[in-house]
């Protein structure tokens, strides 16, 4: 079964330093996308970053980067100067099958401390 | 662009009771999704649609939920009866390409 891991359920960051989000998936697919979505307490699911896995670039929106690693399948996000509007659950999510439909990892909650 | 559309926000329901919830998909999107999210399963896709037609139903939990798209700007899901353990968000999303997808604010669904 295709798979995404977050190993991290919970992760603190203090105001203005980068915090690292971890992510690992499991596909046969080899062109594909990979997203990072952001859940605040108001619920909504906001889309953070895409990486398509053809670009050797990692994806950056503006404080909020990538670390593709295609052979290893990792996918992290890096959130530099992190803000208190930060603190949310962050979701991985792949394309099962490279179908349309997302699936979703477990997420962390990411608490950003004043 | 007022995103995707979800009613209601919050529905409160007796157990047995029929729920019906909505979702108006961006325009111009082709594909809409329903997702259910809880503490113990986080987010399960239950079914989606291309071009109104649903494509894969195979998260759909049993025959007490069904799903339909009638045409390109909305869609339900509809629960009967409604049980305590379907007590959740359910998330409508709607995407174009494999872009990603945009997500509606949810309904929280709570059945007493």
């Amino acid at each position: 079964a295709q798979t995404v891991t977050q190993s991290q359920p919970e992760m603190s960051v203090q105001e203005a330093e980068t915090v690292t989000l971890s992510c690992t998936y499991d596909t046969s697919e080899s062109d594909y996308y990979l997203f990072w979505y952001k859940q605040p307490p108001s619920r909504q699911m906001i889309l953070v970053i895409r990486q398509e896995a053809y670009k050797q670039q990692n994806a950056t929106e503006n404080r909020f980067s990538v670390n593709f690693q295609k052979a290893a399948k990792s996918f992290s996000l890096k959130i530099s100067d992190s803000q208190l509007g930060d603190a949310a659950m962050y979701f991985c999510a792949y394309p099962q099958g490279g179908s349309e439909k997302l699936v979703f990892g477990k997420g962390t909650k990411l608490t950003v401390n004043p | 662009d007022a995103g995707v559309i979800q009613s209601p926000r919050h529905e409160v329901t007796e157990m047995g009771q029929e729920v019906t919830l909505r979702c108006k998909p961006i325009s111009g999107h082709n594909s809409l999704f329903w997702y259910r999210q809880t503490m113990m399963r986080g987010l399960e896709l239950l079914i989606y649609f291309n071009n109104n037609v649903p494509i894969d139903d195979s998260g759909m939990p049993e025959d007490r939920f069904s799903a339909k798209m009638p045409n390109a700007s909305f869609s339900t899901l509809k629960i009967q009866p409604s049980e305590p353990r379907d007590s959740a968000v359910y998330f409508c999303a709607s995407s174009r390409t494999t872009g990603g997808y945009t997500f509606g604010s949810g309904t929280r669904l709570t059945v007493v």
